[in-house]
């Protein structure tokens, strides 16, 4: 099994739709990630959590909400999806020795 | 406050040839510098990191990286470019005043022509 586990893999949804993108980890890393990335403008920070009880936003968090249910989990939602929402997001964990990411979830919103 | 710019989006070169890909980076604070690739339809994996010490860097995959404190630089190279080395390539910094989150620069496109 992968350390940092997002699913789904690849979703296409409708505009005002709302949609969770799930991520889990067994690294056991307190810190935890949400990113996009677009095409010529790299990773982009979303939202960040340090422990269950302690939520960040990012650089761009707005239309964005997120979850940490337990240090293993982090959600990501998108209360009413728009088109400009597309894009790949990935979902990491920071430990002493780095980070560790996801494989992406490629967000399709029509 | 942290930055990075990758200077050019795309690079093609030939199989066997140099691969140089440009980063420079802005912070405040002694930073931290990674570099990542992104094969297709995967996720991100490290290639070499900076943090103290050696300013030259070896990574897997033949690649290596030299951090210029006076330029402001941390420029991937790989001598003789494989067909396998095309992907996506981020530069990426972090600081312990923005609590080590990583910030990214847009990222460098590799082509590898036979």
């Amino acid at each position: 099994d992968a350390d940092v586990t997002q699913t789904p893999r690849n979703r296409i949804t409708k505009t005002g739709k709302r949609i969770m993108l799930e991520c889990s980890q067994t690294k056991g890393h307190d810190r935890m990630y949400w990113y996009r990335q677009d095409p010529g403008l790299g990773l982009r920070l979303i939202y960040y959590s340090f422990d269950v009880k302690d939520i960040n936003k990012g650089e761009i968090s707005d239309g964005y909400s997120v979850s940490r249910q337990a240090q293993a989990k982090f959600s990501l939602s998108l209360e009413s999806a728009i088109p400009n929402q597309t894009a790949l997001y990935f979902c990491a964990t920071r430990g002493v020795q780095g980070y560790t990411f996801g494989s992406g979830t490629r967000l399709t919103v029509v | 406050a942290q930055s990075v710019t990758q200077l050019g989006s795309h690079v093609s070169v030939s199989e066997g040839a140099l691969v140089l890909l440009r980063c420079n980076y802005s912070s405040s604070v002694p930073p931290y510098l990674f570099w990542y690739v992104q094969y297709p339809n995967q996720g991100l994996q490290l290639l070499l990191k900076y943090t103290t010490g050696a300013t030259l860097v070896k990574g897997i995959n033949g690649f290596e990286a030299e951090f210029k404190k006076s330029e402001t630089s941390f420029h991937l190279t790989k001598p003789s470019a494989h067909m396998s080395d095309a992907a996506e390539y981020f530069c990426a910094v972090s600081e312990l005043d923005n609590d080590y989150k990583l910030s990214f620069g847009a990222g460098t496109t590799v082509t590898v022509r036979a």
